[in-house]
């Protein structure tokens, strides 16, 4: 069936460092992968998304691309911000439209 | 254009008793889904309208929890008796289409139901 794993939280860093956090997916055919994310206290919020092998989704400095040969979706940010603090969460669409979520991973960016 | 509008925003009740959560999709979203978030874990699917009707209530669990959308447009979520174990945030999402990689687009969450069964 369709599953995705992401690296345990929670994900401390200081401001400026550089943020990996770790997707790997397992799935039928080619899905379409994504990266949401929660902010305290708010909903969830699409960061970035990508639709076919080799593509890269980029959105507000994080980015993320689609390995076909990993089963890979890792997000990274060169320079992490404190307001970049929140729950990140991996997913990927099904051939139904259901979205699959990975258990989240927390990071809290120090000042 | 205005979100899916979910309320109430929170809900604390006793165990065994009942409680009903609301939402309103995007106009013109022919898809609506329930997600149950448990606290440290991802939201998991509970339920797939399309239109009015049921694609995906593999995970619902069915004795409890029931769930409707009439004439295609708003949804309630209910749980009867509730558990402990229900304390989540209940979320609802719509989407344009269902299936397929038009599905990709326009999946949009509400800011979900904080329940808390005490």
């Amino acid at each position: 069936g369709n599953s995705v794993t992401q690296m345990e939280g929670p994900v401390t860093l200081s401001e400026e460092a550089f943020l990996t956090i770790n997707c790997t997916y397992t799935a039928t055919g080619y899905p379409s992968l994504f990266w949401y994310v929660q902010y305290p206290g708010e909903g969830l919020q699409l960061l970035l998304k990508a639709t076919k092998a080799d593509d890269k989704g980029s959105n507000k400095g994080f980015e993320a691309t689609y390995r076909k040969e990993t089963t890979s979706f890792h997000l990274e940010k060169g320079s992490v911000q404190v307001s970049d603090s929140a729950v990140y969460f991996c997913a990927l669409i099904s051939n139904t439209g259901k979205l699959i979520f990975g258990q989240g991973t927390t990071l809290q960016v120090k000042p | 254009e205005a979100g899916v509008a979910q309320s109430p925003r929170y809900k604390i009740i006793e165990k065994r008793q009942s409680v009903a959560f609301w939402c309103n999709p995007i106009s013109g979203h022919a898809t609506l889904y329930w997600y149950q978030q448990i606290l440290g874990q991802g939201p998991k699917l509970l339920i797939q309208f399309q239109n009015n009707g049921v694609v995906d209530d593999s995970q619902l669990p069915k004795d409890r929890f029931s769930a409707e959308r009439l004439k295609g447009v708003d949804s309630t979520l209910k749980i009867q008796p509730a558990k402990l174990e229900d304390s989540a945030v209940y979320l609802c999402a719509s989407s344009l289409v269902g299936g397929g990689r038009r599905s990709d687009y326009g999946y949009t969450f509400g800011s979900g139901t904080r329940l808390t069964v005490v």
